[in-house]
């Protein structure tokens, strides 16, 4: 079965840090672009970033570029978001997502994982 | 930056009618857009890419069409399951975008 489970999630304090991971199984893992998607609570989805099969090169939206690095154990098939300097809209699940080819649609989300960023 | 406007916000139907919804691009995307579906508490689910083409394991009643600037996702008899929230996206230009979405509501 092809699967995306994130991890990580939680609640943090403006200007601090958490790491977000995904596990994926099922599909051959370095064949595909990566991303992660976020939506507030209530709101629509955003994209936030996306990382090549082979790790080089990255996409970042504007709103996290210079906060947020997106990178990937392809031995492990984890693609992982580290974000750093959290405000209070960074709120939102995070999901995990595949695109189906190398630059199609988003075809497979995780479930998502809920950041908080609050005092 | 490419901007997709969804309409209606929101589309009150009852189950057995057509929906018709529509995405707007801010310039040509030719036709990289695609459909999700989003139920409460739920991922949203791919339905259509590129414009035109159903994804895996999705019904017939689903259709896209379009191109350029002008997309239409249309159910064409609502099922119960099918009241939810619709997504368009684009994959055509960096930073990839979403529309607002529709909220397709039990009338």
């Amino acid at each position: 079965e092809v699967q995306l489970v994130e991890s990580g999630g939680g609640l943090v304090q403006p200007g601090g840090s958490l790491r977000l991971s995904c596990a994926a199984s099922g599909f051959a893992f370095s064949n595909h672009v990566m991303n992660w998607v976020r939506q507030a609570p209530g709101k629509g989805l955003e994209w936030v970033s996306s990382l090549t099969g082979n790790g080089e090169n990255t996409y970042y939206a504007d709103s996290v570029k210079g906060r947020f690095t997106i990178s990937r154990d392809n031995s492990k098939s984890t693609v992982h978001l580290q974000m750093n300097s959290l405000r209070a809209e960074d709120t939102a699940v995070y999901y995990c997502v595949r695109r189906s080819w190398p630059w199609g649609p988003f075809d497979i989300w995780g479930q998502g994982t809920m950041v908080t960023v609050s005092s | 930056e490419v901007v997709l406007t969804q309409s209606p916000a929101t589309l009150p139907l009852s189950p057995g009618e057509r929906a018709t919804l529509s995405c707007r691009a801010s310039q040509s995307i030719t036709n990289y857009l695609a459909w999700y579906q989003q139920k409460p508490g739920q991922a949203p689910r791919l339905l259509i890419y590129d414009a035109s083409n159903r994804a895996t394991d999705i019904p017939a009643r689903f259709s896209g069409s379009g191109s350029g600037t002008d997309f239409t996702l249309t159910i064409s008899s609502l099922e119960p399951e099918d009241f939810a929230v619709y997504y368009c996206q684009q994959r055509s230009s960096w930073p990839l975008t979403f529309g607002g979405g529709t909220k397709v509501e039990v009338k």
